[in-house]
């Protein structure tokens, strides 16, 4: 069976600091890999999606970048933090364009 | 781009009873489909329900409903004899088929659904 995991859970950074979040999918392969963050009690927003290795899309231009250096791979950085970035970050795969989306535990991104 | 619309940011029901959430969207696409996700306080995203727009039959999985009315955009979720355990946040989600939907998905603001004991 597939399984997604994503880390870490909880991550306190200072302003200026640089970030990489991780993501691993298990048990498929090409999948389509998104990153999402929530903001305190409000939706989910689409930052960056990947159709396969080295493709990325940006959603929303920002202090984030993301990679996929792997096909099962997807790692969402920063080179600098801003208050602005703290919030709970998702990471989602899915199979095919129809497919639901599964999602990671999420990490909760506190900038200081 | 799609917008989404959930009128309700938060509701209370009592325990057994049936509740509907809302959700209009906006969209150009004539193929899409149409989720709803729960958020519980662990914040997992765990899926609902799913409806395919070509599908005129609303789909149901247990005690979830929908009543999809591609006309209206409209695509509300009906939880019937209501559980503590429905408790979370309730997303709508549209999700496009073209250009391979691969752009995933676009979820409204949410509902806050508290099942009362």
């Amino acid at each position: 069976s597939q399984t997604i995991h994503q880390w870490p859970a909880t991550l306190v950074q200072p302003v200026g600091s640089p970030l990489s979040l991780e993501c691993t999918v298990e048990g498929t392969s090409n999948p389509n890999l998104y990153w999402y963050r929530q903001a305190a009690g409000r939706g989910l927003q689409l930052l960056f999606y990947s159709v396969g290795i080295g493709q990325i899309s940006s959603e929303v231009p920002q202090n984030l970048s993301a990679s996929r250096p792997q096909d099962r791979q997807f790692i969402l950085s920063s080179k600098k933090l801003l208050l602005s970035d703290s919030g709970f970050y998702l990471c989602a795969w899915s199979p095919r364009p129809e497919e639901k989306l599964f999602f990671g535990s999420g990490t909760q991104l506190s900038v200081l | 781009a799609q917008t989404v619309t959930q009128s309700q940011p938060e509701m209370s029901v009592q325990e057994a009873e049936t509740v509907t959430l809302s959700c209009t969207y906006d969209t150009s696409e004539s193929n899409y489909y149409l989720f709803w996700y729960k958020q519980p306080p662990s914040r997992q995203m765990i899926l609902v329900i799913r409806q395919e727009a070509y599908k005129q039959q609303n789909a149901t999985e247990n005690r979830f409903s929908v009543n999809f009315q591609k006309a209206a955009k409209s695509f509300s979720l009906k939880i019937s004899d209501s559980q503590l355990g429905d408790t979370a946040m309730y997303f709508c989600a549209p999700r496009r088929y073209s250009g391979g939907g691969a752009d995933g998905l676009t979820f409204g603001k949410g509902t806050h659904l508290i099942i009362q004991p």
